[in-house]
């Protein structure tokens, strides 16, 4: 039930370069979006969100960007820095739906070189 | 900034044997929820509660799953006889609504023999 997916396994950056990260969802139903940080032996860690009403929400270095006729989400993080090499997950919660669960994708695991 | 606090952060059992984690979720919130992380995988959905009762499951949360708000602090969750395929990192969240973000705990590490 792969309602979340993260196609990339792994991204390799520059130090002050972009990074993008994608997630593509196949339920409609889902209009809440986030993105978790994963550092090993931690807990995930929120970054930033967005609800289907809006197509990008910026927060500091990290900007959501929600295409919801693509049923796509990308995660830009600019600059990229050393700090930021973790695994990104994406997440999915359908509003209203009755259903109380966030759904995870696969994550990316990002590596920022200096 | 308030934290969920899970314990133990490591687990050891042998096969058969019953577990319990233990998590105190953030006070003022009010939806908790176990998710669990096999080594390398995404991070699955257990379960989620609210009001003392399950509000919703996944396929993985059989019988021998359970969980539990046993005071006003601690939400548990008990694995009556582990078997070998339980060993993952299990994650405890809460959030004040449904519609927020989950705030996690670090985790405990559950090793089956």
């Amino acid at each position: 039930d792969q309602q979340v997916k993260q196609n990339s396994p792994s991204l390799s950056v520059q130090e002050g370069r972009i990074s993008i990260l994608n997630c593509d969802y196949t339920n409609s139903m889902f209009d809440y979006f986030l993105w978790y940080k994963k550092y090993p032996a931690e807990g995930p860690t929120f970054l930033i969100s967005i609800s289907s009403i809006k197509d990008k929400n910026e927060d500091g270095r990290f900007t959501v960007f929600l295409n919801k006729s693509a049923k796509h989400l990308s995660l830009h993080i600019v600059p990229s820095q050393p700090g930021d090499s973790a695994v990104y997950f994406c997440a999915a919660k359908g509003v209203g739906s009755g259903t109380y669960k966030y759904i995870f994708g696969t994550g990316t695991r990002l590596k920022v070189l200096a | 900034e308030p934290e969920v606090t899970q314990t133990p952060s490591h687990q050891v059992t042998q096969m058969g044997q019953e577990v319990i984690l233990r998590c105190v979720p953030i006070s003022n919130h009010l939806y908790f929820y176990w998710y669990r992380q096999i080594l390398g995988q995404k991070v699955e959905f257990l379960v989620s509660f609210y009001n003392n009762e399950i509000s919703e499951k996944s396929e993985i949360f059989d019988d021998q799953f359970s969980v539990e708000r046993p005071d006003g602090s601690n939400f548990t969750l008990k694995i009556r006889s582990t078997k070998l395929e339980d060993s993952a990192m299990y994650f405890c969240a809460s959030n004040g609504g449904t519609n927020e973000k989950l705030f996690f705990g670090s985790g405990t590490q559950l090793s089956v023999l």
